[in-house]
């Protein structure tokens, strides 16, 4: 699986939009990106997937470039309950898609 | 909505104990993960299961065993604890399928503590 390369953190006020990026150069082309966040104390939350196509859902929009190198993650309206470790995977889809490996993923703090 | 549960959110065992962490998934996931997070190592798959009575090695599968009798639960054994298994053990589950790739849903995790 390619490896991935985030900021270890970032803040952002409440209300605004939160931008965490993650470079994945890398990244081959079955390979799909992935969001998890971790609330303190919680398990991963599964976020967002994309493999070429931006995507939106209700929780957040992934921005993936069109060399496929790098993504960016848009929390549109961050508020207080975002505050967690955000992590940027990519795995291989298909039978063997098993594995995920998370990095040490951005801190996101959202200050009030 | 998708839930994972784990029998125990704080275990305290003694060395040499045998542990028994118990995951359940409500969702007839074929796949189920069990995981351990360590503070600077992120988390490592320890075993995973792709169907009933399979198993997996994942990365760090020395000094653990796993067990998956019934589709919706997937047991973790310690056989004789050992104080550098403490740790934060995370149980998941997916949907298994070829060409897309299914996310992963986890339960709150088990604090363990080997004294």
């Amino acid at each position: 699986d390619a490896k991935t390369t985030q900021p270890p953190s970032m803040d952002c006020a409440e209300g605004r939009a939160a931008n965490l990026p993650c470079n994945h150069s890398t990244i081959s082309g079955n390979e799909y990106v992935y969001w998890y966040r971790q609330i303190h104390s919680q398990g991963p939350q599964y976020i967002i997937h994309g493999l070429k196509n931006n995507e939106t859902n209700e929780m957040a929009s992934l921005i993936i470039t069109e060399d496929r190198k790098s993504s960016t993650l848009i929390l549109p309206h961050a508020t207080l309950r975002d505050t967690a470790v955000y992590y940027c995977i990519v795995r291989v889809g298909g039978d063997s898609s098993y594995k995920l490996i998370f990095g040490s993923g951005t801190r996101l703090l959202v200050r009030p | 909505d998708v839930k994972v549960t784990q029998s125990s959110r704080y275990l305290v065992k003694r060395t040499g104990e045998k542990v028994f962490l118990e995951c359940v998934q409500d969702m007839d996931h074929e796949n189920m993960f069990w995981y351990r997070q360590d503070p600077g190592l992120g988390l490592r798959l320890i075993y995973f299961s792709y169907d009933v009575k399979m198993k997996e090695k994942g990365d760090i599968p020395e000094g653990y065993s796993v067990s998956r009798e019934k589709k919706e639960r997937f047991s973790l054994i310690l056989e004789s604890a050992s104080t550098n298994q403490t740790s934060m053990y995370l149980c998941a589950s997916s949907l298994w399928g070829t060409g897309a790739s299914y996310e992963q849903y986890f339960g709150p995790g088990t604090r363990l503590t080997v004294t």
